[in-house]
């Protein structure tokens, strides 16, 4: 079974700095998608990046990038340029595709923004 | 609608009622998700829907939980019996593809509190 690990359970950064969240996964296929998923305190789980393991490239969406390590299962998220607005928990996940439809969540790490 | 709609937005109970949780999808989505988040905790997968097709109900923790889609639109999550073991936020998403690129639109959840 895919198994998603966060061993971050808190982070800080202060405004304007940059931050990296970590992320390892435990699979057997070779294809399937990684997305790194936003919960402020409105509970709404907004979508940030998403990575397809078969692109070697990483994904970037703006202040936002990954480092995504395949051999090493590995997909960590670079915040640059932190704002207040991007406090919130972060969430890591899995998606093997095809008949598993289920994404697998991380436990999530809680982003705190210092001004 | 524009998303995922979700009611009520907080619900108390007494231990032992039956609650009844409502998610309406975005429009045209076919594939239809509940979660529920413990706090402090990540997503734990409870049932999906896919179109017309018999629901994934293996995430289901208990008999007392069960949920109902109509077609392709909305979905409502029953508990019965509540326990405090219950208390939890309820999320559901929907997709507009089976499998594709596994990316969920969330609701801003269901708070449940059971006392």
């Amino acid at each position: 079974a895919q198994t998603v690990t966060q061993s971050q359970p808190e982070m800080s950064v202060q405004e304007a700095e940059t931050v990296t969240l970590s992320c390892t996964y435990d699979t057997s296929e070779s294809d399937y998608y990684l997305f790194w998923y936003k919960q402020p305190p409105s509970r709404q789980m907004i979508l940030v990046i998403r990575q397809e393991a078969y692109k070697q490239q990483n994904a970037t969406e703006n202040r936002f990038s990954v480092n995504f390590q395949k051999a090493a299962k590995s997909f960590s998220l670079k915040i640059s340029d932190s704002q207040l607005g991007d406090a919130a928990m972060y969430f890591c996940a899995y998606y093997s595709g095809g008949s598993n439809y289920k994404l697998t969540f991380g436990k999530g790490t809680l982003l705190t923004v210092n001004p | 609608g524009a998303g995922v709609s979700q009611s009520p937005s907080n619900k108390v109970t007494e231990k032992g009622k039956d609650v009844e949780l409502r998610c309406d999808p975005i429009s045209g989505h076919t594939a239809l998700y509940w979660y529920r988040q413990r706090l402090g905790q990540g997503l734990e997968f409870l049932i999906y829907f896919q179109g017309n097709s018999a629901p994934d109900k293996s995430g289901l923790p208990s008999d007392r939980f069960s949920a109902e889609r109509t077609g392709e639109s909305v979905s409502t999550l029953t508990i019965q019996r509540t326990q405090q073991e219950d208390s939890a936020v309820y999320l559901c998403a929907s997709s507009s593809l089976t499998g594709g690129t596994g990316e969920l639109f969330f609701g801003e959840g269901s708070r449940l509190t059971v006392l």
